[in-house]
């Protein structure tokens, strides 16, 4: 079945560093895949998405690329503010367009 | 926009004990979630489901039941809480580009 790994359990950084944090997954569909945020006390919601089509997403800053030939997926941001202080998770979309499965999630601490 | 509403917030239960949990969504989507999410493991899929009065197991479905009695409202039951657990239950509904919105979460404690 489809599946996601998500090896950096923490990430600690400074205001204005640069955040780099990468997953693996295993499908055998074309795949979409996601970031999603959780901020504390909320539930997740959607950061970005990236189909096979564009390879690439972008949102507030944060720049997500997949590649296929490693099936490695990436989020990444130049320069990251106490703000982004929150859980990341991987996902990957199936092929029904009805289930997400879930990586076991990046805890970023960004500290002043 | 939409929002999705979970009660209660908090659930304290007893050991065997049966407990309900609540979610509605003004979202006017299909198909809705049952997550649950405990430290570390990130999100496992309960149950959901694709229109009103269906239901599909998701990887962790043993211990539970949902209901779907209308479109806006998606429930789930814990059959018999086990002592000392403590989770998040997450409820979310989807449009089928694969997106899903998330309720703020009910946190479950067992005595």
């Amino acid at each position: 079945g489809d599946s996601v790994t998500q090896m950096q359990g923490q990430v600690t950084l400074s205001e204005d560093d640069f955040l780099f944090i990468n997953c693996t997954y295993s499908t055998t569909w074309y795949p979409t895949l996601f970031w999603y945020v959780q901020y504390p006390g909320e539930g997740p919601q959607l950061l970005l998405k990236v189909t096979t089509a564009n390879n690439k997403g972008i949102s507030r800053g944060f720049e997500a690329t997949y590649d296929k030939g490693t099936t490695s997926f990436h989020l990444q941001k130049a320069s990251v503010q106490e703000s982004d202080s929150a859980v990341y998770y991987c996902v990957l979309g199936d092929s029904g367009y009805n289930k997400l499965t879930f990586g076991k999630g990046t805890v970023l601490l960004v500290s002043p | 926009g939409g929002i999705i509403t979970q009660t209660p917030k908090f659930l304290i239960g007893q050991e065997g004990q049966k407990l309900t949990l609540k979610c509605q969504q003004n979202f006017n989507h299909d198909t809705m979630y049952w997550y649950r999410q405990d430290s570390g493991k990130g999100l496992r899929l309960i149950y959901y489901s694709i229109t009103e009065n269906d239901l599909q197991k998701g990887d962790l479905s043993e211990g539970y039941d949902a209901s779907r009695e209308k479109k806006s409202s998606f429930s789930l039951t814990v059959t018999s809480a086990q002592k000392n657990e403590m989770a998040v239950f997450l409820c979310a509904s989807g449009d089928r580009a694969h997106e899903q919105y998330f309720g703020p979460g009910t946190r479950l404690t067992v005595l």
